[in-house]
């Protein structure tokens, strides 16, 4: 069964940085194409970026608010994807989601954290 | 970006009612387009992917159909458990777009 637990949200200020982490389990992680999809309260689905596996290219694709800020990276040995947010604004107050993503199928979701960015 | 446009953006209905909900794209997106369950205080979940297949273990009364600019979520007898907000996803283009969400209440 794939299971996907994130961690690392929490309260942060504006301007600061905070780094949520993804632990898959259940398939091969490294094979997976993962994605961050994030939901500001009682808003609707912002997609955040994903990273591709290796042996497609590894490369990482950002949506436009978070791109320069955000850096999605993976620990193919641990089995667990990042999501490094710096510069960090209010609006970036979101529940955060880590997904399996099978070249556009958001198939595998994760419970969620929250960020929520306030001073 | 490609705009994903869904309507209504909230829905009365009753048990056993067919439910119809539209998700509109502002470009040919062919059939790249999937649709989402979310239930209050949970993940979203993937019900339809590619326009019209189940995803494995979603039940039947669940369907889409439609390509191009122009799709059709379904639920022919709408029960007490489908109460949740329903999503459509393009992934045509980057970024992945979806649509604003359709409430959907007994």
């Amino acid at each position: 069964e794939v299971q996907l637990v994130e961690s690392g949200g929490g309260l942060v200020k504006p301007g600061g940085s905070l780094k949520l982490s993804c632990a898959a389990s259940g398939f091969t992680f490294s094979n997976a194409w993962m994605s961050w999809v994030r939901q500001a309260p009682g808003k609707g689905l912002e997609w955040v970026g994903r990273f591709k596996s290796k042996t497609d290219g590894g490369t990482t694709d950002y949506a436009a608010p978070v791109k320069g800020r955000f850096t999605i990276s993976r620990d193919d040995s641990k089995n667990t994807l990042y999501l490094q947010m710096n510069s960090l604004k209010t609006e970036d107050t979101a529940v955060y989601y880590c997904i399996t993503d099978l070249g556009g199928h958001l198939d595998s979701w994760g419970q969620g954290t929250l960020v929520t960015v306030s001073s | 970006d490609i705009q994903m446009t869904q309507s209504p953006s909230s829905l009365s209905a009753s048990v056993g009612d067919r439910v119809t909900i539209t998700c509109q794209a502002s470009q040919d997106i062919s059939n790249y387009l999937n649709w989402y369950q979310q239930k209050p205080g949970k993940a979203p979940k993937l019900l339809i992917y590619d326009a019209s297949n189940l995803e494995t273990g979603v039940p039947s009364r669940f369907s889409g159909s439609g390509s191009g600019t122009d799709f059709i979520f379904t639920i022919s007898s709408l029960q007490p458990e489908d109460i949740a907000t329903y999503y459509c996803q393009q992934y045509d283009n980057l970024p992945y777009t979806f649509g604003q969400g359709t409430k959907l209440e007994i």
